[in-house]
């Protein structure tokens, strides 16, 4: 089945920095690379998404790359805010196939100091 | 709100006893995914449903089984509780058809705790 693995486990930078967190998947056949904010306390969000096609998506602040060859994909923030800090988890699943287990990264905890 | 209901929110419980967690998923969603959270091992998947049936299956423990009803909504039964299992539980739902996955709408979660 799927593996994803994910790094770094925590992360601090300051106010104005960028933030990387890397994820690779083990099946060649996952299609599907969701990110997903976690805030103390709350329940898993939707940040962002991509699917295989396509190698790069942003929205404003946010942008994921996914490098299929390599098996590896990525979440940058840029311009990071205090409310950025939070927990975010990568994970990877196939798209458009009858099962949804989508498998998760153990996540990254990020502190964006002010 | 995610329009996904869990119940109950929080539940303390002795070892070797079972409980029963309750997930209503989003209004017209057919998906209902079950998710363990603990501390060092993040999100980890336990079993998909779609209308009623099941369509994938993670690292659920024999233990445990889960159904859906014709009513959408699924109950995660947890048995023979040992330590280990004190957990955050989350229920999702997706609008995907076909059971294909899609944007996950997690519900709050039921805190389990076995003393």
């Amino acid at each position: 089945g799927e593996n994803v693995e994910q790094h770094p486990s925590t992360l601090s930078v300051q106010e104005g920095d960028s933030a990387v967190i890397k994820c690779t998947y083990s099946d060649s056949a996952s299609n599907y690379f969701p990110w997903y904010k976690q805030e103390l306390g709350k329940r898993p969000q939707l940040i962002i998404d991509i699917r295989s096609n396509v190698g790069e998506k942003k929205d404003q602040r946010i942008a994921v790359t996914l490098n299929k060859t390599a098996k590896h994909f990525s979440l940058h923030i840029t311009e990071t805010q205090p409310e950025d800090s939070a927990v975010y988890f990568c994970a990877a699943s196939r798209y458009g196939g009858s099962q949804g287990n989508l498998i998760f990264g153990k996540g990254t905890k990020l502190s964006v100091k002010p | 709100d995610s329009g996904v209901t869990q119940t109950p929110k929080h539940l303390i419980t002795a070892t070797g006893q079972r409980v029963t967690l309750r997930c209503s998923p989003r209004s017209g969603d057919l998906s209902v995914y079950w998710y363990q959270q603990s501390l060092d091992q993040g999100l980890q998947f336990l079993i998909q449903y779609y209308n009623g049936e099941e369509r994938a299956k993670g690292n659920i423990l024999e233990r445990f089984s889960a159904q859906q009803f014709p009513d959408l909504h699924s109950e995660l039964n947890l048995s023979s509780l040992e330590l280990g299992d004190s957990a955050l539980y989350f229920c999702a739902s997706s609008a995907m058809t076909g059971g294909s996955t899609g944007e996950l709408f997690f519900g709050e979660g039921s805190r389990l705790t076995v003393l």
